[in-house]
């Protein structure tokens, strides 16, 4: 299985803060890298596929970056919706793993 | 427009086998580059993917979880079905399913259903 980690797995934020993520995979996963978005009781939401493309309807503050084992999400500005947990998961080999997450929070 | 929605109990009871339903709408199965995955997600806790099924059948499995699952599909009723045998507390869930885009250098689900909670109890 490929493992994946976050970090942090939590941060506190003001509006308008720069806030980037960090994920490692266990191995090399190319550019196999995608970023969700989930609020309370609501599925996760799609931002980022392949480790930097935006997916559509996405604000572009939402950006993704690495490749091979180091991954990294930015959020240029944040917003007041921007509040949430915010998941990598690779999708290189057979299992699909998630990260564990990192919560998001208003400081 | 895309949609998916799960169906199934909400309860079972330990060592039976859990049947769920995704029933899907804005796509085809048979087209080529496109899957339906099942994703479960522990209350508080981080999400797992269980299994896929592609437009081609091709199947794959959590490794932790492949002795316990099946992933069928059925492309002229637009339904995925995922069984899960052993039910055992430790699965109670909210479980997902999602559709999967699968191409060159990208696989990623970018639609998702409601998820649907399934308790694991005596």
């Amino acid at each position: 299985d490929i493992q994946m980690t976050q970090s942090p797995s939590s941060l506190s934020a003001s509006i308008g803060d720069r806030v980037s993520i960090t994920c490692r995979a266990s191995q090399n996963i190319r550019k196999y890298l995608n970023w969700f978005q989930q609020k309370p009781g609501k599925a996760p939401k799609l931002l980022i596929y392949s480790a930097s493309s935006l997916q559509s309807g996405v604000p572009s503050r939402f950006s993704g970056s690495g490749s091979g084992t180091d991954f990294t999400l930015t959020i240029s500005s944040l917003h007041p919706e921007d509040f949430a947990t915010y998941f990598c998961q690779q999708s290189y080999i057979a299992g699909f793993t998630f990260g564990p997450g990192t919560n998001v929070d208003i400081k | 427009q895309i949609t998916l929605k799960e169906s199934g109990p909400t309860l079972v009871k330990p060592t039976q086998t859990l049947t769920l339903t995704c029933t899907f709408s804005g796509f085809s199965l048979s087209s080529n580059g496109v899957g339906v995955g099942w994703i479960r997600q522990p209350p508080g806790k981080a999400l797992e993917c269980l299994a896929l099924i592609y437009w081609d059948d091709d199947k794959r499995y959590s490794p932790s979880l492949k002795s316990r699952l099946t992933i069928t599909k059925d492309t002229l009723k637009n339904q995925v079905v995922l069984t899960m045998t052993n039910m055992d507390p430790v699965d109670t869930a909210t479980y997902y399913c999602a559709h999967l885009m699968s191409g060159y250098g990208s696989e990623y689900f970018d639609y998702w259903g409601q998820g649907t909670l399934v308790s694991v109890s005596t």
